[in-house]
């Protein structure tokens, strides 16, 4: 069956450490996101790609990196430059309507639960 | 800046009782409109997609509506697999990549 890993389920990151959270996809999807998820607010976009080596900001980057040397791939990684990092992360994809030219919901992964030990 | 507002914030139903669950919105002309289903320490899962007032989707005892300002998910006669938390997300036309995602209604049902 086609879909998102995200890897690993749960991580845990020491102070001045930097840790990187998996995300591949075989859906062929073009596009793949990467969302923070905190208790009572809504997923907040930190980094997307519409395009193999290709990737924008969102709007939380700061203190995170990604790369997109390959269509099914997308790591994020999660600097010691982002000061609070405990969070459950998100990794998505979609696809994109070619003949309506409308937006389509995300096929998200199953999230990698960050903690700062 | 496009908001969601849901609600309730938490809804707990008798088996069988049919209620609906509220997404308010304002967006800079509205591309789309999604409901996820998101269980705990899961992912979401998408369910549906609205893009012009007057329409609805129906699946299972779900059914989602939507109107210039708001939208519903109605469950109907919901069962205790139907407990989860359902999100709502925006896309305007501001920003060709902006989702704006609501905070969420905690759905549980009691058998």
């Amino acid at each position: 069956d086609g879909g998102i890993t995200q890897s690993p389920k749960y991580l845990f990151r020491k102070e001045g450490q930097n840790v990187t959270l998996s995300c591949e996809q075989n859906l062929n999807h073009d596009a793949m996101y990467w969302y923070r998820q905190d208790p009572g607010q809504g997923l907040r976009l930190i980094y997307y790609s519409q395009i193999v080596n290709d990737f924008q900001k969102g709007d939380i980057a700061e203190g995170y990196s990604v790369s997109r040397e390959k269509k099914e791939s997308f790591p994020l990684t999660v600097t010691s430059a982002q000061k609070n990092p405990t969070a459950f992360y998100l990794c998505a994809s979609k696809n994109r309507d070619t003949t309506f030219d409308r937006p389509l919901g995300y096929t998200f992964g199953s999230g990698t639960r960050l903690t700062v030990v | 800046e496009d908001q969601v507002t849901q609600s309730p914030e938490a809804l707990r139903l008798q088996e069988g009782e049919s209620s609906s669950l509220n997404c308010s919105y304002t967006v800079s002309g509205l591309r789309g409109l999604f409901w996820y289903r998101q269980d705990p320490g899961k992912g979401p899962e998408f369910l549906f997609t609205l893009y012009s007032a007057g329409e609805e989707k129906e699946k299972e005892r779900l059914k989602a509506t939507l109107t210039k300002k708001e939208s519903f998910l109605h469950i109907t006669a919901p069962k205790p697999e139907d407990s989860a938390t359902y999100l709502c997300a925006v896309q305007g036309l501001r920003g060709y990549q902006k989702v704006t995602f609501g905070t969420g209604t905690k759905l549980q049902v009691i058998p």
